[in-house]
């Protein structure tokens, strides 16, 4: 099934551990994104790429950190984990080639608690 | 600042009519997008407007107002599984998405 797989589902760490949450698209979109989705607030942009090989700083990037190798992944990492990235964490990808004028396809999201 | 503001919760009831609300002040315009998100689920898209206006799909429409900078979500015959947030998001000058905190829509039989 075309789409975006995230991986881990959910994932419990502990502070000043270092976390990757992998993310694959099989659709060929140019454009990827990583969002954070906390209580109360709107999805925030944390790094986005429009294509592979170059990437960007969205609204919340401090203690993230992204890489687009290919097309296809766009892993997300945080280098020392702080309870306030305890949060659900969502991939998407977009077919526009203009940043976040397209429809966002996402992933099924990635639960992280860090304690 | 920029800003979307949404309702955070409605209630309606099975078979009736909800219209969800959205109004924004952003630094320009380049159209608006609704997303739907059932609980621990990803959001899917459910409609896209740049033109003032009413934009129907089903039971689902949209309706935009650039100049009041307004936009409504309306759900005819609502069914049980239409129970989920609706996220309103807004397109700014530089592209860029911003997004409404969602309004959580409780139906009831």
């Amino acid at each position: 099934i075309a789409g975006i797989t995230q991986a881990p589902t959910s994932q419990i760490l502990a502070a000043g551990r270092r976390m990757t949450l992998r993310c694959t698209q099989d659709m060929r979109h140019n454009a990827m994104y990583w969002y954070r989705q906390d209580l109360g607030l709107g999805l925030r942009l944390i790094h986005y790429s429009n294509t592979a090989g170059t990437t960007g700083k969205g609204e919340v990037p401090d203690g993230y950190s992204v890489s687009r190798a290919n097309t296809d992944d766009f892993p997300l990492t945080l280098a020392s984990a702080v309870p306030s990235q305890t949060s659900v964490y969502f991939c998407a990808s977009s077919d526009s080639g203009d940043h976040d004028t397209g429809e966002l396809f996402f992933g099924e999201g990635s639960r992280l608690t860090v304690l | 600042g920029q800003n979307i503001d949404q309702p955070t919760e409605m209630t309606a009831t099975e078979g009736a009519i909800v219209q969800i609300n959205c109004t924004y002040q952003t630094s320009g315009f380049n159209g608006l997008f609704w997303y739907q998100q059932h609980a621990g689920e990803a959001p899917t898209f459910l409609s896209y407007n740049v033109l003032d206006g009413l934009e129907e799909k089903g039971r689902f429409s949209s309706f935009l107002s650039r100049s009041k900078g307004y936009s409504y979500l309306l759900l005819k015959e609502l069914q049980m599984k239409d129970s989920a947030s609706y996220l309103c998001a807004v397109v700014d000058s530089n592209y860029q998405l911003i997004w409404g905190a969602g309004t959580k829509l409780i139906i009831k039989p």
